[in-house]
């Protein structure tokens, strides 16, 4: 079984760039959330969903856009990219026992 | 009051000895208490968990002593080994709502032989 995975593993981009981040998960998980990891700022939470069709802000979306279409599927975009957008990027699926998470994406914006 | 303090923020602890590190809460609703771990360049996994209703619960080498009345809980790490060498979070989660567990801001740990 997979869980959860995480595309691309690294990108760079250049400002005012979009882009798509995407993540699947196999274990039927209703919620799936989006954070970013940056050095000394620990886990932050951008955008969560509690089930398809439904999403929700977390600490720190600016910037960022999320849908869930179906239960499997969390996609990340980012609408214009920015140098403070460079970040381990994780996205996670949860049940009631804890989260399970992705390998991560690492962004640079340049 | 939904913060989740951890520390220390670095730790270093030579093979063979005990790691110990600490997390306080403020939200008495909060009833769940994981664990994660991050090996570099991979993401966090589930460690181990507590629930307020025991005062430990110990998986192998790995400890978490929870303390409802002063509101911490702490994992301790037996018998440390270079294997060990990762970033811990602490968190805390009500378990009947499994969305939006709050992570402490993480501990580096390096065991060295």
């Amino acid at each position: 079984n997979a869980g959860v995975t995480q595309t691309p593993k690294f990108q760079v981009l250049k400002t005012g760039q979009s882009m798509t981040l995407q993540c699947a998960q196999d274990m039927n998980h209703e919620y799936m959330s989006w954070y970013r990891q940056d050095p000394g700022m620990g886990l932050r939470l951008i955008h969560y969903s509690v089930g398809a069709g439904i999403t929700d802000q977390g600490e720190v979306p600016n910037g960022y856009n999320v849908s869930r279409s179906t239960t499997e599927d969390f996609p990340l975009r980012l609408l214009s990219a920015a140098p403070s957008q460079t970040s381990v990027y994780f996205c996670a699926s949860s049940d009631l026992r804890g989260y399970t998470f992705g390998s991560g994406t690492r962004l640079t914006v340049v | 009051q939904q913060q989740v303090k951890q520390s220390p923020q670095s730790l270093i602890v030579q093979k063979g000895g005990i790691s110990i590190i600490n997390c306080a809460y403020e939200n008495t609703a909060f009833d769940y208490f994981p664990w994660y771990q991050q090996f570099p360049g991979k993401g966090p996994a589930l460690l181990i968990a507590i629930r307020p209703d025991v005062s430990e619960k110990k998986e192998g080498r790995f400890t978490i002593s929870f303390n409802k009345s002063a509101k911490q809980f702490s994992l301790h790490i037996m018998d440390s080994q270079p294997g060990d060498s990762a970033t811990y979070f602490c968190a805390a989660s009500i378990k009947t709502s499994y969305d939006k567990v709050i992570f402490g801001p993480g501990t580096s740990l390096s065991v060295i032989p």
